[in-house]
């Protein structure tokens, strides 16, 4: 089965800055998943991302806020725009029924 | 569209019980069923994958039982241990797209010494 590679595994964010976090797979892909959990919650789907297309958001997501880049088939970012306190999360990316770490993210 | 609930919400047993999570799912036309585990700020630990062809899947003391006609799963942990202690997670796959999971809120377990 497929490895991901989740980074950053955490950071503490200025509101108003933006984070890119990065997700790798060691074999090729078609279809990736971004996956948001905000504290004491469970997880909820941001966005799929396809290569070589624009990604497909959810409800109540939208691409201004969390632009997704997915350049190849073992690539994506997530970036978090013009951070606010309430987008302190767990980001998580999956592929194949497979998830990475997760990104733990804290706006101050 | 695919709901999960999970039952309880919260659940706290002594050391040495055997722990009975559920997870109910609304469409049935799942190709898989996937149970993790959650320890606070962290990310997923997966624990089963149970593919839809199977009734059940065991690791260790964990087994995990499917069944897709009644819309249920149930994780079992036998013989429990303070270590046990996190929040178990249930995760079905949406019936929209390959890949698209839709999860459960989660049962906070707590093992007691």
């Amino acid at each position: 089965s497929a490895v991901i590679s989740q980074k950053p595994s955490r950071d503490i964010c200025q509101r108003g800055t933006s984070l890119t976090i990065q997700c790798q797979v060691d074999s090729q892909v078609t279809m990736m998943f971004w996956y948001r959990q905000q504290p004491g919650q469970s997880l909820t789907l941001i966005a799929t991302a396809n290569q070589g297309s624009e990604a497909t958001y959810e409800s109540g997501f939208v691409i201004d806020k969390f632009p997704i880049s997915r350049p190849n088939l073992t690539f994506s970012t997530l970036t978090v725009s013009n951070m606010s306190p309430e987008d302190s999360s767990i980001y998580l990316c999956s592929v194949d029924s497979l998830f990475g770490s997760g990104t733990r993210l804290t706006v101050v | 569209k695919q709901e999960v609930t999970q039952i309880p919400a919260a659940l706290s047993v002594p050391e040495g019980e055997n722990l009975v999570l559920n997870c109910s799912f609304t469409d049935s036309a799942i190709y898989n069923l996937q149970w993790f585990r959650q320890d606070p700020g962290k990310g997923l630990t997966s624990l089963l994958l149970i593919q839809s062809s199977q009734r059940e899947q065991t690791s260790g003391r964990l087994n995990a039982s499917l069944d897709k006609s009644s819309g249920r799963s149930t994780l079992y942990i036998a013989a429990s241990q303070p270590g046990d202690s996190a929040t178990y997670l249930c995760a079905a796959p949406t019936t929209d797209s390959w890949g698209k999971f839709q999860f459960g809120a989660g049962t906070q377990v707590v093992v007691t010494p």
